[in-house]
Order: C-alpha cells, then sequence, then structure tokens
C-alpha cells in the first residue's frame, strides 16, 4: 500500500511569491492534514480537510490556504510569502477513525530568500 | 487549550540498553488519543504506537511500550533492546477524542535520542 506521498521535496520562493505544495494521502484515507514544523517553534497544526472541506484551522494567517480535491489530494497555498515561512510542511492523512492516528508524507522543504 | 510538554530534549543510549522517553500533557477533556512518533534524519514521520484514554491497559507494539498514567497526565515510552535504528527525534502528541474540529494533533517539542554502538 502507498504511503503519503508530497511534491516537490523542495520549493525556493522569493519573498512575496506565491507558493502550492501537493500531497497525495494513503488510499482511503478521506482527511488530509496540514502541518508546519519551522526551526525552533515545533510542529504546528495548520488546515484539517475531509471530505472537499475546510473542517478546522491552526493559527495561521489567511494567505495560508488550501483545498481538497475529489480524489482526496490536496494543496496548500501560501501567498505572499514571507521569511518566516520557511519551514518543512508536512501532510497527513487519516480515515474516519480518526484514533488510529495521522500517518505522514515526507513533508515539503519550502525556503524563502 | 491543551500542552504536550516533554522534558527532556536530548537522550542517548547504548545499543541492547532500554531508555524512556518522558511525556506529560495538560487537559481538561476525558476522552481522548495519545501517540508517539519518530522523526528520522530522513524526516518522514512515523507513527510508533497509540494509546486511548478510556483503555487503561498500556499499548505495546514489539519494542516499544508505553505506561500511560492518566491521572498524572504521564505517557512516557519505552524502548527495550535499542537499536542504532532508532536514533531520531522522538514527538509525543494529544489529540481530542470526538467529531467537528478535534482532530489536530498537539505535538511536545521533542526528544532527540541517539542510540550509541
Amino acid at each position: 500500500e502507498a504511503g503519503v506521498t508530497q511534491s516537490p521535496t523542495h520549493l525556493i520562493k522569493t519573498r512575496g511569491q506565491q507558493a502550492t505544495l501537493r500531497c497525495s494521502p494513503i488510499s482511503g484515507h478521506t482527511s488530509v492534514y496540514w502541518y508546519q514544523q519551522a526551526l525552533g517553534l515545533g510542529l504546528q497544526f495548520l488546515l484539517w480537510y475531509d471530505e472537499g472541506e475546510e473542517r478546522n484551522r491552526g493559527n495561521f494567517p489567511p494567505r495560508f490556504s488550501g483545498r481538497q480535491f475529489p480524489n482526496y489530494s490536496s494543496e496548500l497555498n501560501v501567498n505572499a510569502l514571507e521569511l518566516e515561512d520557511s519551514a518543512l510542511y508536512l501532510c497527513a492523512s487519516s480515515t474516519l477513525n480518526r484514533g488510529i492516528g495521522q500517518y505522514f508524507g515526507p513533508g515539503t522543504r519550502l525556503t524563502v530568500t | 487549550a491543551q500542552t504536550v510538554t516533554q522534558s527532556q530534549p536530548e537522550m542517548s543510549v547504548q545499543e541492547a540498553e532500554t531508555v524512556t522517553l518522558s511525556c506529560t500533557y495538560d487537559t481538561s477533556e476525558n476522552n481522548y488519543y495519545l501517540f508517539w512518533y519518530k522523526q528520522p534524519p530522513s524526516r518522514q514521520m512515523i507513527l510508533v504506537i497509540r494509546q486511548e484514554a478510556y483503555k487503561q491497559q498500556n499499548a505495546t507494539e514489539n519494542r516499544f511500550s508505553v505506561n500511560f498514567q492518566k491521572a498524572a497526565k504521564s505517557f512516557s515510552l519505552k524502548i527495550s533492546d535499542s537499536q542504532l535504528g532508532d536514533t531520531a527525534m522522538y514527538f509525543c502528541a494529544f489529540m481530542k477524542h470526538g467529531s467537528g474540529g478535534y482532530n489536530k494533533l498537539i505535538f511536545g517539542a521533542g526528544t532527540r535520542l541517539a542510540v550509541h554502538p
């Protein structure tokens, strides 16, 4: 069974640009979660999508947005990039049975210069 | 708000020895889940073990086991017969039980474990 996949592996952008990160969940998983892992700030919850809708978002500005497609894959968009957006962005997926845990992809390393 | 605390930023252990990583959490919820995740230098986060708060029995997965003390809000991870491949950052995580907006994981700051030959 294929795990969670993310693309690209690395992304380098300039301040003010937009970044788009992609995630494909494990087959059969309907929920997709995005987390930011920034140096010194730990892992922070960004967004949760389930059945195509945004269900919850963390304490991040509106320039962090995303969507979930009918095939349950997801996209995270970060507009007006700032230097502090440089981080590892992790995507995770889960089934309806949340208690089994969330399964993570390898992440996208975003560097803003 | 829920918080998760890992008081040991770094630990080291000799191969084949046993090591215990500490985790405490703060919540007013009665039903929740607790997890330990491992993040090796390759950075892929791997689920190690899970515990449901309503279950008194401590979870075990091969060489990994937990000591769940609900009243003390403590959830430690024991790694037996440590192997070089156990070298990684270990994160303790909390998740509320239920529907709605309860499905985010709240992570501790992590414990960096080094296993030495």
